[in-house]
This record gives C-alpha cells, sequence and structure tokens, in this order.
C-alpha cells in the first residue's frame, strides 16, 4: 500500500532564508503533485511532476522528482510572508492518477 | 464562475441526524471525488465516481452515501452522524481516471462539518 510521509511537519522560518521539504513515497508511483493550503481555504496545485528528474520552478518554488530513490523535494528560495500556508505532497498508485495518497502537509510560517 | 462548488460551506448538527453536502462542476470533467479531511489537516479519499458510475470506494462506513445524478454532479449523503465525522469535505474533479497527462484534481471550497 502507498504510502507518502513529508518532513518537517512544520518550519517557521524568516523572511529572506531558503528551505526544502521532503516528501518520501513507500511504493512504486509515475508521478508527484504539490498543493498548497492556505488556513480555511481549499487547495490550489502547485506542481506535477510526471517524471524521473522532472524539476518545476514557479517563482521562489522549486520541485523537482527522484523516482528511484521515491522522493520529491520542494525548495523555498528567499521566503516571503506570503508563502506562509501548508504544503502537500502526494501520488496516486501507479494508473490511478484521481487516487491520490496525501502527505501528512507540512505548514510553513514565514516571519518578517 | 467556481470551477467546482459544494454547499453548504458549513454545516453544524447534533448527534444521530442525516445531512447532505452536494457538489456541482463547470469544467466538465468526467470524473469526481469526496476526499475528507480531518482536525489534523490529513486528507483522505472517500469515493470517485467516473460518468456517473462509482470506481473507488474507500473504506468508508456505510452511513456514507454518494450519489451522482449526471457527471456533472456529486453528492455525499452521511446517515446517523457521529462525532468522529466532524471534519471538512472537499469535492474534486478530474477530466479523466489515469493514463497519460497531469489529471490535476481540481478541488472545491471545502464543507465543513462540526457534529455536536
Amino acid at each position: 500500500e502507498l504510502k507518502v510521509e513529508q518532513n518537517p511537519l512544520f518550519l517557521s522560518m524568516q523572511e529572506g532564508k531558503n528551505y526544502t521539504i521532503y516528501c518520501n513515497y513507500s511504493t512504486t508511483s509515475d508521478r508527484l503533485y504539490w498543493y498548497r493550503q492556505d488556513p480555511g481555504k481549499s487547495l490550489e496545485s502547485l506542481f506535477v511532476l510526471l517524471s524521473n528528474g522532472a524539476v518545476k520552478q514557479e517563482g521562489r518554488l522549486m520541485a523537482s522528482l527522484d523516482t528511484k530513490a521515491r522522493l520529491s523535494t520542494l525548495h523555498i528560495t528567499a521566503a516571503v510572508h506570503d508563502l506562509s500556508a501548508t504544503y502537500f505532497c502526494a501520488s496516486p498508485p501507479v494508473g490511478n492518477t484521481g487516487k491520490l495518497i496525501f502527505g501528512q502537509g507540512t505548514t510553513l510560517q514565514v516571519k518578517p | 464562475d467556481t470551477a467546482v462548488s459544494q454547499t453548504p460551506k458549513y454545516l453544524v448538527t447534533q448527534m444521530g441526524n442525516d445531512k447532505s453536502i452536494k457538489c456541482e462542476q463547470n469544467l466538465g470533467h468526467d470524473t469526481m471525488y469526496w476526499y475528507k479531511q480531518d482536525s489534523k489537516k490529513f486528507l483522505k479519499i472517500m469515493f470517485s465516481y467516473n460518468n456517473k458510475e462509482l470506481i473507488i470506494n474507500e473504506t468508508v462506513p456505510n452511513r456514507f452515501s454518494p450519489k451522482s445524478p449526471d457527471k456533472a454532479h456529486l453528492n455525499l449523503h452521511i446517515n446517523s452522524l457521529e462525532l468522529g465525522d466532524s471534519a471538512v469535505y472537499f469535492c474534486a474533479s478530474t477530466p479523466g481516471t489515469g493514463g497519460s497527462g497531469a489529471n490535476v484534481l481540481t478541488f472545491g471550497a471545502g464543507s465543513r462539518l462540526t457534529v455536536l
């Protein structure tokens, strides 16, 4: 059974700093999704990584996927307060892309 | 226009009552889902319908019954509500069920259910 684990689960950082959130998954999967959730809000898609070595970047966020290591990372560069949110990674069992198995979420708090 | 809309947004009710949550999507997607997010923010899939056919039915008490009258609508009815049912229920949709392409989930705003 596919399991997805994120670390850290909580991250408090200063503006301007860099940090990485890690997402490990337990069995073979061919894609990895990152979502953002603001408090009391819905989930918004950030990145979809569809192959080994895939890298996607938007603004201060960059996501990558290593399917051999079963690891995805979400790197934050020069954090700003607006990035404060909970970030989820999720992966589907092979061939069932709608049934996403979510990680526990990483709550990021960026302090001025 | 909201792509995936759910009603109601908030629902407060007593234990033992029956309640429904409705979901509609105007994206033309074939597949719709219900996910549950608990108080620790953990998200878990409950059901999925593809063009009105049930395709995913996770280990969920049979007090929960989804219904899809057409591919744009997916409702969730809950009988005999229990305290542990308190959560945020998210409806979502995708263009299809798998294959190539991103098949990204589009989520609704969520329906927060509180059982007293």
